[in-house]
């Protein structure tokens, strides 16, 4: 199987704060991974893409700088929203791939609420 | 610029019943893709179309594509409760470095 494990499934924070969200491949490497933000009732946006030991590829009018993006290792992505703020409270799902161009597998996603 | 076009965007229909959600996408691409959302859950993998002609089925849904006319259909038969959620098709191509690009969704109810 091909199984992408993503934690938290839920967070609460207070508006200031940062929150850091994991995107795990677990039975495989992942060359890339992607993070998107899903609004509610609507279709999934790109936010980034990350290749292992590079930096993040950021989509235009996502704030690289807010969204920091880490891919250290071929199993592992994290996405940090820094000094969070209530308008990005979203659904945040991150997928993975074994290489580039390979097909996209998906975490369970992660709620974030901001206060 | 490659657009993916997803109709209808909501559809009601009572179980037992038979229906099509299409996809329609601008230019040509690589793959083809049908995902499945339940509410506040991630999404997951249905089925990825390569080629012109495929077809493929689990269950009561049938997915195909038809690269010629730049359409894919997902078909429901015998519509069951348990298969209300929202239904994502997204295509990719190797142009676009293979970045999905999604649909807007079509929200299914099915009542009993």
């Amino acid at each position: 199987g091909a199984v992408v494990s993503q934690h938290p499934s839920r967070v609460i924070c207070k508006s200031g704060t940062s929150v850091k969200i994991e995107c795990r491949s677990l039975d495989f490497q992942a060359t890339t991974m992607f993070w998107y933000r899903q609004f509610p009732k609507k279709s999934l946006m790109l936010m980034a893409t990350s290749n292992e030991g590079s930096k993040a590829t950021y989509e235009q009018g996502v704030e690289k700088d807010k969204f920091l993006i880490n891919h250290a290792s071929l199993t592992l992505s994290t996405l940090t929203v820094t000094s969070a703020h209530p308008e990005d409270s979203s659904f945040y799902i991150c997928s993975a791939s074994r290489s580039s161009g390979g097909i996209q597998y998906f975490g369970a996603g992660t709620r974030l609420s901001v206060l | 610029e490659l657009k993916v076009e997803q109709n209808p965007l909501f559809l009601s229909m009572q179980e037992g019943k038979n229906y099509t959600i299409y996809c329609n996408y601008s230019t040509t691409s690589d793959r083809l893709y049908w995902y499945r959302q339940d509410p506040g859950k991630s999404l997951e993998s249905l089925f990825v179309l390569l080629s012109n002609g495929a077809v493929k089925q689990e269950g009561r849904l049938m997915a195909s594509l038809d690269t010629k006319a730049r359409l894919s259909t997902l078909h429901i038969t015998a519509a069951v409760h348990d298969l209300s959620a929202t239904y994502f098709c997204a295509v990719d191509m190797e142009d676009s470095n293979y970045q999905l690009i999604w649909g807007a969704g079509t929200k299914l109810i099915i009542k009993p």
